[in-house]
């Protein structure tokens, strides 16, 4: 099971502002990271999938980069919105693509976006 | 609508009885799994299953079983013999067992152990 770490557990930001936290993996063995985005009383939705060191990608207003060498993936979100609440999870898998190795899900960063 | 369904949405547990939880599927997808959350921490794979009849322990399997007899279905059963704590159970599919592609997740469960 690989030590994942998201930080920080929670944040507040002010409607507007721009917004960033982290996702800290063991290097090793790394195949890919996934973030997803988990609204209260809804289900887990995918954000990103990313598999090669330098990798960003965006989806609107939140984008995500992949340092895969020194374990750790960045999410961003510009311009925040009240609908940006929610639970962000990352999730890396090592091994060698198969799904036998699974995901290691990290406990979150909870997001809260006042008005 | 393609999707991925649990029922019941709340379920009530004594210790020693054994309960079952439904996942259903409609994406055509070959993989299936079993996540469980509790109160502070990350889901943790339960059971995960590739291809009909053929299925896996996950990280924390003990007090659990599980069937695959459709590609569409993956229920989970929790057995009398081991203290299972309350918490809250995700069940996903994939197109298939590859790290490199998406989960979708169901609504989940919330089992609460009297």
């Amino acid at each position: 099971i690989l030590n994942v770490e998201q930080s920080p557990q929670s944040l507040h930001v002010q409607e507007g502002d721009s917004t960033n936290f982290t996702c800290s993996f063991p290097s090793s063995n790394f195949y890919a990271l996934h973030w997803y985005r988990w609204e209260t009383a809804k289900s887990p939705e995918a954000l990103f999938v990313m598999t090669l060191n330098g990798d960003e990608k965006k989806k609107g207003r939140i984008s995500a980069t992949l340092n895969t060498k020194e374990g750790y993936s960045y999410l961003y979100i510009k311009g925040s919105q009240p609908e940006d609440s929610a639970t962000y999870l990352c999730a890396p898998g090592e091994g060698s693509g198969g799904g036998a190795d699974g995901l290691t899900f990290g406990k979150g960063t909870h997001l809260i976006i006042q008005p | 609508d393609g999707g991925i369904t649990q029922s019941p949405k709340y379920l009530f547990r004594k210790e020693g009885q054994n309960v079952t939880l439904s996942c259903e599927q409609n994406l055509n997808h070959d993989a299936m799994y079993w996540y469980r959350q509790d109160p502070g921490q990350g889901l943790r794979l339960i059971y995960y299953s590739q291809i009909v009849n053929d299925f896996q322990k996950g990280d924390i399997a003990e007090g659990y079983s599980v069937s695959r007899e459709k590609k569409e279905s993956f229920p989970l059963t929790v057995t009398s013999a081991q203290k299972i704590p309350t918490a809250f159970y995700l069940c996903a599919s994939c197109i298939r067992l590859a790290l490199g592609d998406t989960q979708y997740f169901g609504p989940g469960t919330r089992l609460t152990v009297l």
